[in-house]
């Protein structure tokens, strides 16, 4: 079955420190991969995506994302981690072929501590 | 930001009344979403469309109907509201070729079912 998961419900980290948000997906072929960031009583906003090239993928607001083909994974990093970060984070996958949607993740709740 | 306007942005109804949330764009983009916010369940796709009068169901579609007669504008009803259906309604859009492009989305209608 084609997924994405998102292993960790809640991640925590100290203002300044790296952070990284876990993605993983589980697919057929090749997936374009995405990260959306969520704030309180907001949308989602687009933050990256991985297409194709390069697997290291540089975004909004100075995140980036590591695609690794072998460990089927897309995680979000930052350099240092700022208290303005703190969202909800979702990443989504979508497929080369068939409808043109995005399949979502259940979320990580990042909590940036000043 | 993308031009999304979701109305409303919240309602409370009463069980077996039925609603209509409104998606209107100004992108003139092609492709019109709705996905539905759940904690623990990320953002699943109800239904999307591809084109005026063009549409088709996404993984949680049941109890739900759509309709796109103009570009501008994609409706979501629910013929006859169940409190299951209590939930954060996304509208999104997309321009995507080759199922490469970003979903732009709205700022969500909160709906309570009572």
């Amino acid at each position: 079955a084609q997924s994405v998961a998102q292993p960790e419900d809640q991640v925590n980290v100290a203002e300044g420190n790296p952070l990284t948000v876990k993605c993983t997906y589980s697919v057929s072929g090749n997936p374009y991969l995405f990260w959306y960031v969520q704030y309180p009583n907001r949308g989602l906003q687009f933050l990256l995506k991985y297409i194709t090239g390069d697997n290291l993928v540089k975004g909004s607001y100075g995140f980036e994302a590591e695609f690794n083909k072998s460990q089927t994974s897309f995680h979000l990093k930052k350099p240092s981690a700022l208290v303005s970060d703190s969202a909800l984070y979702f990443c989504a996958v979508r497929f080369q072929t068939g409808a043109n949607n995005l399949f979502f993740g259940t979320g990580t709740r990042l909590t940036v501590i000043p | 930001d993308a031009g999304i306007t979701q109305s409303p942005r919240h309602k409370v109804t009463e069980t077996g009344t039925p609603v209509t949330l409104r998606c209107h764009q100004t992108e003139n983009h092609r492709y019109m979403y709705w996905y539905r916010q759940d904690p623990g369940h990320g953002l699943r796709l109800i239904h999307y469309s591809y084109g005026v009068k063009d549409t088709d169901k996404g993984e949680v579609s049941d109890g739900y109907s759509v309709s796109r007669s103009k570009t501008e504008d994609f409706l979501l009803t629910l013929e006859s509201a169940t409190s299951s259906q209590t939930s954060v309604y996304f509208c999104a859009i997309s321009n995507a070729i080759a199922n490469t492009g970003e979903l732009f989305f709205g700022e969500g209608s909160r709906l309570t079912v009572l």
